[in-house]
């Protein structure tokens, strides 16, 4: 079975430009999760997605970040403008079971991260 | 939110037992412990979850006291490719979460 996969693995673009990342889940798992770790600081949460709809976005930094998952299937995640200090590693996850990475049961699945570096 | 306190790092030799322990002093009657694992230039993996006292699976054990305040976590007879950072993650805050540092493990020959 495949995990959870990411696109592409890496991206460097300047800063202004628009870049589009994309995360395809364990086939099956309504809930999808984005998070990222930027400069080498802690894994952090940015949303959670159960099938196509938004469940809890508050993780997001600001308007330049748009999550879409149409058809509860995989899901992009948009920066536009993407800024200097959006650079990091952004992760995605998904699980069969709603909640937490560290609730009872709720196993979350992650994929290999996609490396966004702005210059 | 429980906030959970992990060294951050260690050093251990091929074929020896190491045990990271995680302190986590306001943990909430309904939270579990869970244990992530990553390796570079991937994301994080499910290792090992519980409750209390002992939890062991084919990675890992789990070592729980009885005020639950902190865990260890046993990898018995490391090799170098147990070399990763783990994370230790109690409960959750609705569906967000905070990994922490992690504990970063370089395992030698």
């Amino acid at each position: 079975e495949a995990g959870v996969t990411q696109f592409p693995s890496h991206s460097v673009i300047e800063k202004g430009q628009t870049v589009t990342l994309r995360c395809d889940p364990i086939s099956g798992h309504d809930n999808l999760y984005w998070y990222r770790r930027v400069m080498g600081k802690e894994i952090k949460f940015l949303l959670h997605f159960v099938k196509e709809s938004k469940q809890d976005e508050s993780g997001m930094p600001n308007n330049r970040f748009l999550a879409e998952r149409t058809g509860g299937t995989y899901s992009t995640l948009k920066v536009q403008p993407a800024e200097l200090e959006d650079s990091g590693v952004y992760f995605c996850a998904s699980s069969q079971l709603p909640g937490h990475p560290a609730d009872f049961g709720t196993e979350a699945f992650f994929g290999q991260g996609t490396r966004l570096t702005v210059v | 939110l429980a906030k959970t306190t992990q060294p951050i790092s260690m050093d251990s030799y091929e074929g020896q037992e190491v045990n990271i322990t995680c302190s986590h002093n306001n943990i909430a009657t309904n939270d579990y412990i869970t244990w992530y694992q990553q390796f570079p230039s991937q994301g994080p993996r499910f290792i090992i979850q519980g409750y209390k006292t002992k939890v062991t699976n084919e990675v890992a054990s789990l070592f729980i006291p009885a005020d639950r305040k902190s865990s260890t976590l046993s990898l018995p007879r490391v090799s170098l490719s147990d070399t990763a950072v783990y994370y230790c993650l109690v409960g959750g805050e609705g569906f967000k979460t905070i990994f922490g540092a992690g504990t970063r493990l370089f395992v030698k020959a």
